[in-house]
């Protein structure tokens, strides 16, 4: 059974500070990833995806995949308290419409 | 925006009832989940459905149903409630293919007694 493992469990950092959080599948046919945001009490969103090797930048959240290694992080700049939230890593294969989750990264961003 | 509802927001049932969760989508997605969500475990799948007639098992189907009767419709069921079904439930829709986003529904939270 597929499996997506996420790195740290928490994570506190300051408000302006760097987050930087890590996701790797056991599939070695996984061909797409996901991270979304799910705030306290609410429903998790997309919030970027990748799908080649490399790097991806939207704002200030910045996505990298190594393929090779099964491994995408997500690093956030200029964090703030707003980014405070629980992130998922998902991943899938081409072949299907099957998606796993992970137990998520619980970032707290201090003002 | 795409557009999941649950019903009901909330559930408390007895050990041994019968309880059903539903889902309605208006994205015209093909695809529709559902997950369970408990600290510690992230989300996992229970069903999911390719369209309207289709289940297929999750990775946690056991104690669990699934029903689309249409497109825009996806039930879970638990027959026999159990305390360890308390949970939150998502559901959620995806439209085909494997790169597309899941968007999901507000939750669903289970108390079993």
């Amino acid at each position: 059974q597929q499996k997506v493992q996420q790195s740290p469990e928490s994570l506190i950092v300051p408000e302006g500070g760097m987050a930087s959080l890590n996701c790797t599948s056991s599939d070695r046919n996984v061909d797409y990833f996901w991270w979304y945001r799910q705030h306290s009490g609410k429903s998790p969103k997309m919030l970027m995806s990748i799908f080649s090797n490399g790097e991806k930048e939207e704002g200030r959240f910045t996505v990298h995949l190594n393929k090779a290694s099964l491994h995408t992080s997500l690093h956030i700049r200029d964090s703030q308290p707003s980014d405070s939230a629980l992130y998922l890593c998902a991943a899938a294969r081409s072949n299907t419409n099957k998606v796993v989750f992970g137990t998520g990264t619980r970032l707290q961003v201090l003002p | 925006e795409a557009a999941v509802t649950q019903s009901p927001r909330n559930k408390v049932a007895v050990t041994g009832g019968k309880v059903t969760l539903s889902c309605n989508q208006t994205n015209n997605h093909n695809n529709m989940y559902w997950y369970r969500q408990d600290t510690g475990h992230g989300l996992r799948l229970i069903h999911y459905s390719y369209g309207a007639g289709s289940t297929e098992k999750g990775d946690i189907p056991d104690g669990y149903k699934a029903s689309r009767p249409s497109q825009e419709n996806f039930s879970l069921i638990l027959e026999l409630a159990t305390p360890s079904q308390t949970s939150v439930y998502f559901c959620a829709s995806g439209d085909v293919g494997g790169r597309h986003e899941q968007y999901f529904g507000p939750g669903t939270r289970l108390t079993v007694l």
